[in-house]
């Protein structure tokens, strides 16, 4: 079937810079998107979604990016932390808004590694 | 408010063996889903209840079946237990169809 994959497995980046970590689906009927951050023996956390309508979502130091003509997904943290070091998951649902779809499909996760 | 909670944290069995699971959404979270995590896999959709009915179901094997209690409390079994199913268990819950989902710290079975 369809799935969402990441394009990096790793990605090591200086702390205090900005990381940027990608994702591409290919379910174009695709209408929810998360972004999971999962810390070691911790479940996935919320980080941030977005739906379709969208392509433009800002949290706190994260932006979510979507491009649904390339059928792309990103997700940025400003100014990294240690703490930000995790592996990052991103996760799309289709037939969201009319409910009744399967659960979340995920890609296979980035591991943002933060350099002192 | 309390997260999900998962229970138990860890767990041990044998081949041939099978275990039950349990998850306890947020309150007044209606819906459940689970999911498997393998370092092979990834994370995999096992299935999803809402109010007390399945929904969907991913692509497993009948011997993996759930329920959900009318309190929303979410139960997954697994029957005749392989090598294979090693693995965290992850409890998803949210308030309704269409909302996000907050995940549980997961369930480490462990199959030997």
């Amino acid at each position: 079937g369809e799935s969402v994959g990441l394009h990096l497995p790793t990605l090591s980046v200086q702390e205090g810079d900005n990381s940027i970590i990608n994702c591409a689906y290919s379910n174009s009927a695709s209408d929810y998107f998360i972004w999971y951050k999962q810390e070691s023996g911790k479940g996935p956390q919320f980080i941030i979604d977005i739906r379709s309508n969208m392509d433009k979502r800002q949290g706190q130091r994260v932006t979510v990016l979507l491009n649904k003509t390339v059928k792309h997904l990103s997700l940025q943290i400003a100014a990294t932390q240690p703490g930000d070091s995790a592996v990052y998951f991103c996760a799309e649902k289709y037939g969201y808004s009319g409910g009744g779809a399967d659960g979340l499909t995920f890609g296979k996760g980035t591991h943002l590694i933060i350099q002192p | 408010k309390a997260g999900v909670t998962q229970t138990p944290r860890y767990l041990i069995k044998t081949r041939g063996q099978q275990v039950t699971l349990s998850c306890s959404p947020i309150s007044g979270h209606r819906s459940v889903s689970w999911y498997q995590q393998t370092p092979g896999q990834g994370l995999q959709f096992l299935f999803e209840y809402f109010s007390e009915t399945q929904r969907n179901k991913g692509n497993f094997p009948g011997r993996f079946s759930g329920r959900q209690f009318s309190n929303s409390r979410s139960e997954m079994n697994v029957s005749t237990l392989e090598l294979g199913d090693s693995a965290l268990y992850l409890c998803a819950s949210s308030l309704d169809r269409d909302s996000g989902y907050t995940f549980g710290s997961g369930t480490r079975l462990t199959v030997v």
